[in-house]
């Protein structure tokens, strides 16, 4: 069964500094998609950026990028230059197969100090 | 495009009511997801639906929930009874398989409060 791992319930940064949120997964799929979504307080679910397996590259938008290594089956987000409004929940997510399920992580809550 | 619309944002029943939360997915996607959010149990998919039909039921936890499709544009999910362990957050999603990595697209949810 597939099973999406984030070891971080909580951490915290300060702000304009870089911090790196880490995520496992578990799959049989050769080609599949990863996500990660913010969730600030107020309870939004906020698509952050995604990753198709296949794609060597890594995924960037603006301060975020992921470090994907699909040997080891890892996928951690990097905020880069933190800011307030970073503070929130971050879930890691995977789907693969054709039953276009997400398997979902418990998230890490995010914390970003003034 | 509007996005995920959801309604009512926040719903408080009594205990033993009728409640029906509804969802109008973004158009042109073809899959449908509701999803239950507790500090307990954390983001639980439900059921979801495909073209209209449920494909996957498994997470309804039981003969008290029950969820529609009629149509593309239009879902419920209905509770009845109600019960205060149903208090939570419920979302709608909806994606379109190959187009934009089959991202799901998440509505703003609604807030259920069961007295």
């Amino acid at each position: 069964a597939q099973t999406v791992t984030q070891s971080q319930p909580e951490m915290s940064v300060q702000e304009a500094e870089t911090v790196t949120l880490s995520c496992t997964y578990d799959t049989s799929e050769n080609n599949y998609y990863l996500f990660w979504y913010k969730q600030p307080p107020s309870r939004q679910m906020i698509l952050v950026i995604r990753q198709e397996a296949y794609k060597q590259q890594n995924a960037t938008e603006n301060r975020f990028s992921v470090n994907f290594q699909k040997a080891a089956k890892s996928f951690s987000l990097k905020i880069s230059d933190s800011q307030l409004g970073d503070t929130a929940m971050y879930f890691c997510a995977s789907n693969a197969g054709n039953n276009r399920k997400l398997i979902w992580g418990l998230g890490t809550s995010l914390a970003v100090n003034p | 495009d509007a996005g995920v619309i959801q309604s009512p944002r926040h719903e408080v029943t009594e205990m033993g009511q009728e409640v029906t939360l509804r969802c109008k997915p973004i158009s042109g996607h073809d899959y449908l997801f509701w999803y239950r959010q507790t500090m307990m149990r954390g983001l639980e998919l439900l059921i979801y639906f495909n073209n209209n039909v449920p494909i996957d039921d498994s997470g309804m936890p039981e003969d008290r929930f029950s969820a529609k499709m009629p149509n593309a544009s239009f879902s419920t999910l209905k509770i009845q009874p109600s019960e205060p362990r149903d208090s939570a957050v419920y979302f709608c999603a909806s994606s379109q398989p190959g187009t934009a990595y089959e991202t799901q697209y998440f509505g703003p949810g609604t807030r259920l409060l069961v007295l």
